[in-house]
């Protein structure tokens, strides 16, 4: 249980163009997902946190207007990388919460497999 | 002030032995949770191993095992056995209480074993 999908795995794009990423949690529901963003050879940076029906929060210093997410659905939350620049190529991560029924306070989050992206 | 810290950048150990990753936390909630995430080269954070604040005993899944020392303030990550695939980055991570369920990561501990 608790998989985590993230599409697409690569992405390539121009200068100038939008990119959205989308994270769905496959086996469970998932109230809440955060975003990443990582760089190499460094550790996870928390770019925001997706709440069903909310609007996200975001961590300081991300830009909520060119980081767009939307999370409509229990499972679905998406990052749409607005107006891309060379600068945006990263490696994005989501995550899901998933509870632990019986344990609480152990709620685990699961991640995706990432989404690699390329700005020229 | 690090609210986690990993110590070793990096690792090599022979194929079958035991290895032991460092963590230390700072924190100054009574009710916290500490994670152990594996990170392989494709990129996916695999979820390891859970311990909670209160938890009595030490965490065990499978191969790996969560050395708690809550004076210490240490909770390191013990695989037995290693394998080729073991090789990875490994991060700890912190869930203190009123954190939205946001984690607090360490810097991460390349691990490289040896056939």
């Amino acid at each position: 249980g608790a998989v985590v999908s993230q599409h697409p795995s690569w992405v390539i794009c121009k200068s100038g163009t939008s990119v959205k990423i989308e994270c769905r949690s496959l086996d469970f529901q998932a109230t809440t997902m955060f975003w990443y963003r990582q760089f190499p050879k460094q550790s996870l940076m928390l770019m925001a946190t997706s709440n069903e029906g909310s609007k996200a929060t975001y961590e300081q210093g991300v830009e909520k207007d060119k980081f767009l997410i939307n999370h409509a659905s229990l499972t679905l939350s998406t990052l749409t990388v607005t107006s891309a620049h060379p600068e945006d190529s990263s490696f994005y991560i989501c995550s899901a919460l998933q509870g632990v029924s019986g344990r609480a306070r152990q709620e685990t989050q699961y991640f995706g497999p990432g989404t690699r992206l390329l700005v020229l | 002030a690090q609210k986690i810290t990993q110590t070793q950048p990096g690792m090599f150990v022979q194929e079958k032995e035991a290895v032991t990753l460092d963590c230390t936390y700072d924190t100054s909630d009574q009710s916290y949770g500490l994670f152990w995430y594996k990170q392989p080269s494709s990129g996916e954070m695999i979820f390891l191993i859970y311990q909670g604040s209160y938890d009595e005993q030490n965490a065990t899944e499978g191969r790996y095992s969560l050395n708690f020392q809550k004076a210490r303030k240490s909770a390191n990550l013990v695989i037995s056995a290693s394998q080729l695939g073991d090789s990875a980055m490994y991060f700890c991570a912190m869930r203190e209480l009123d954190s939205n369920y946001q984690l607090i990561w360490g810097a991460g501990t390349k691990l490289i074993i040896k056939p």
